[in-house]
Parts: C-alpha cells; sequence; structure tokens
C-alpha cells in the first residue's frame, strides 16, 4: 500500500523561476493538503483540493497555485519565485473534503531552494 | 502571538526516561494532531484527538478541551524516539485555515 509520494526530492531555482512540485495521494484517500515549512519553523497551510477543487486556502499569496487530478493526484505552482520561498514543501493526504478531523498522511517532501 | 504554543522547545533526556510534551492553543478546535518529523523532513501522524486520552504503543496522547492543552507521553524512552514533535489544531467555527501547527518540540534521547 503506497504512502504519499512527492516529487522531486530536491529542487534548486533562481529568483523569478516557477516551479511545480507534485503530489499522489495515499491510496484511497481523495483530499490533498500543501504546506510550506521554512527551516526552524512549524508548517503553514498553503491550500487544500477536493473533487478537482481548491477548497480551502491559507494566507499565501495568489503565485501559490495549484491543482488536482481525476485520479486525486495534485501539483503546487509558485511563480516569480522569491529567496523566501525556500522551503520544505509538504503534501498530506486524507479521506474526505475540509476534515481535518481526519487522520492527515504526509509525504517526505520537496525541499526547494532559491538562489 | 501563535495560536499553538509547546513546551520545551528542546529536550535531552536519557534513555527510559519519561517523557512529556505539551501544547496549548488558544482557539476552540474541533480535533488536535500530534505529529512526528525526523531530520530529512517526513512526517509520521502519530495521534488525533478531540476528547480524553488515545495510547498507541508507548505514547499517550491526553488532551483538556477546557483547558485548551494537549499532552504527548512516552514511557521508555529510546534514542530512535530522537525527533521533532508536532502539534496542530483544527480551530473549530467553519474557518478556511486548515490546520495550525506549533513550532516543534526537538527531543533528542541520548544512550
Amino acid at each position: 500500500d503506497a504512502g504519499v509520494t512527492q516529487s522531486p526530492t530536491h529542487l534548486i531555482k533562481t529568483r523569478g523561476q516557477q516551479v511545480t512540485l507534485r503530489c499522489s495521494p495515499k491510496s484511497g484517500h481523495d483530499t490533498v493538503s500543501w504546506y510550506q515549512q521554512a527551516l526552524g519553523q512549524g508548517p503553514q497551510f498553503i491550500f487544500q483540493y477536493y473533487e478537482e477543487e481548491e477548497r480551502q486556502r491559507g494566507n499565501f499569496p495568489d503565485r501559490f497555485s495549484g491543482h488536482q487530478f481525476p485520479n486525486y493526484s495534485s501539483e503546487l505552482n509558485v511563480n516569480a519565485l522569491l529567496l523566501g520561498d525556500s522551503a520544505l514543501y509538504l503534501c498530506a493526504s486524507s479521506f474526505g473534503t475540509g476534515t481535518f478531523n481526519q487522520p492527515q498522511h504526509f509525504g517526505d517532501g520537496t525541499r526547494l531552494s532559491i538562489l | 502571538k501563535n495560536e499553538v504554543e509547546q513546551s520545551p522547545q528542546n529536550l535531552t533526556a536519557q534513555e527510559g526516561e519519561f517523557i512529556t510534551i505539551n501544547c496549548s492553543y488558544s482557539v476552540g478546535i474541533s480535533a488536535l494532531h500530534w505529529l512526528q518529523q525526523h531530520p530529512g523532513g517526513g512526517i509520521v501522524s502519530l495521534f488525533m484527538l478531540s476528547s480524553g486520552k488515545k495510547k498507541h504503543g508507548r505514547l499517550i496522547a491526553t488532551i483538556n478541551i477546557q483547558e485548551k492543552h494537549s499532552s504527548l507521553h512516552i514511557t521508555a524512552s529510546h534514542p530512535r524516539d530522537s525527533a521533532v514533535y508536532i502539534c496542530a489544531v483544527r480551530p473549530s467555527g467553519g474557518g478556511a485555515d486548515g490546520l495550525t501547527f506549533g513550532k516543534g518540540t526537538h527531543l533528542i534521547i541520548q544512550p
């Protein structure tokens, strides 16, 4: 039973570029949430996708966008990268929309470095 | 002020000791999660609580809704328990903020 998988594991970009991160949820899960974790900090909620729509969003600018596909996998896109976007980006899956009252299964994350 | 506060921030203990990590929050919640994060980033969900107490192996989690406080206990601690332990809450009231996380407690268990 595959857990949550994220790709790539590491990525280096320069300021102003665009990046796409990918997440495949745990088998049987239909909801994907994305988080940003700066070094030494707890994760911050970016947004959640269910039924191919963004259902909830944290306090992140429009440069952060996403998509969910019919197979429940998801992408996180960040445009016009800033140095402050350097972080570990975590994906978590669960079953059922808006249900942070369900256990969240996390991937190992994508470490994004902006030069 | 962070809505979720954890204490201590750092904890070093000897193998076998009983460990307690605390989490206090300032908002009404519908659920509280305890997570474990190992070096390199991977996060494992340990518990999800809305009331009372849960136990899994050597780990015990308790929550007091009235006092807005939760504790994570580790009995007979082992070096492999060394990790960052993170408390996260789901605010109640239908807000669209997802989970709110504490900054984590960095635990080191020495042999």
